[in-house]
């Protein structure tokens, strides 16, 4: 119930292109779902996250998908560029910041070409 | 504003020896969560620290222990290293009342 499910593994986009990620979740307490985006040698990044209460969020680029009664939700990157190619991960937790323990999806390798 | 800074960046251990990684938080953070990120995987949640106090665990055995000092600055330990123990080991912090967790670059353990 603690599990977090991310496809694809990897995703080979043209240049702007949508790349779209999508996540799975069980566990309905989850309250807080962000995005991470990681470089080789990196830590991860947040790129943007959302709460339940709404369906879709959108900072630049990258908007966020939320469908509350499938339990799902996805990344969406527009307009993809070489500099977007990285490791993207979902998250879920119960609370967020410093009471939440993040549960992180398996990651998809985005290669954007040129 | 530093950000998260952990050290060493890199550590090769042997087997059944101990480790100590350790991390220091962006500025005025009070929170410190440990996470291990094997390779290809997703970063699991190992424990987390607040007030000095582990304040939740994931599932990790008693091998792996921590502490967090008043300076809010952490340190994760691990005992009788096993093979299995390889991994990038990654630090996240945040401040009470704010949503985000933000991660360090890591210390990649190689244990042989």
């Amino acid at each position: 119930q603690q599990q977090v499910k991310q496809s694809p593994q990897s995703l080979i986009v043209q240049k702007g292109g949508i790349s779209i990620i999508n996540c799975a979740y069980e566990n309905t307490a989850f309250d807080y779902f962000p995005w991470y985006q990681q470089f080789p040698g990196k830590g991860p990044a947040l790129l943007i996250a959302i709460r339940p209460d709404v369906s879709e969020k959108k900072e630049g680029r990258f908007t966020i998908s939320f469908n509350k009664s499938a339990k799902q939700f996805s990344l969406h990157i527009m307009d993809s560029q070489p500099g977007d190619s990285a490791t993207y991960f979902c998250a879920a937790s119960k609370g967020s910041g410093n009471t939440g323990k993040l549960i992180f999806g398996q990651g998809t390798t985005l290669q954007v070409k040129p | 504003d530093a950000g998260v800074t952990q050290s060493p960046t890199h550590l090769i251990k042997t087997r059944g020896q101990q480790v100590t990684l350790r991390c220091s938080p962006k500025s005025g953070h009070d929170t410190v969560s440990w996470y291990q990120q094997a390779l290809g995987q997703g970063p699991q949640f190992i424990f987390q620290y607040y007030e000095e106090e582990e304040r939740q665990r994931g599932n990790f055995p008693d091998r792996f222990s921590g502490h967090q000092f008043p300076n809010y600055s952490s340190e994760l330990n691990v005992n009788a290293l096993l093979l299995g123990d390889s991994a990038l080991y990654l630090c996240a912090s945040s401040r009470s009342g704010q949503e985000t967790q933000y991660f360090g670059p890591g210390t990649r353990l190689l244990v042989l």
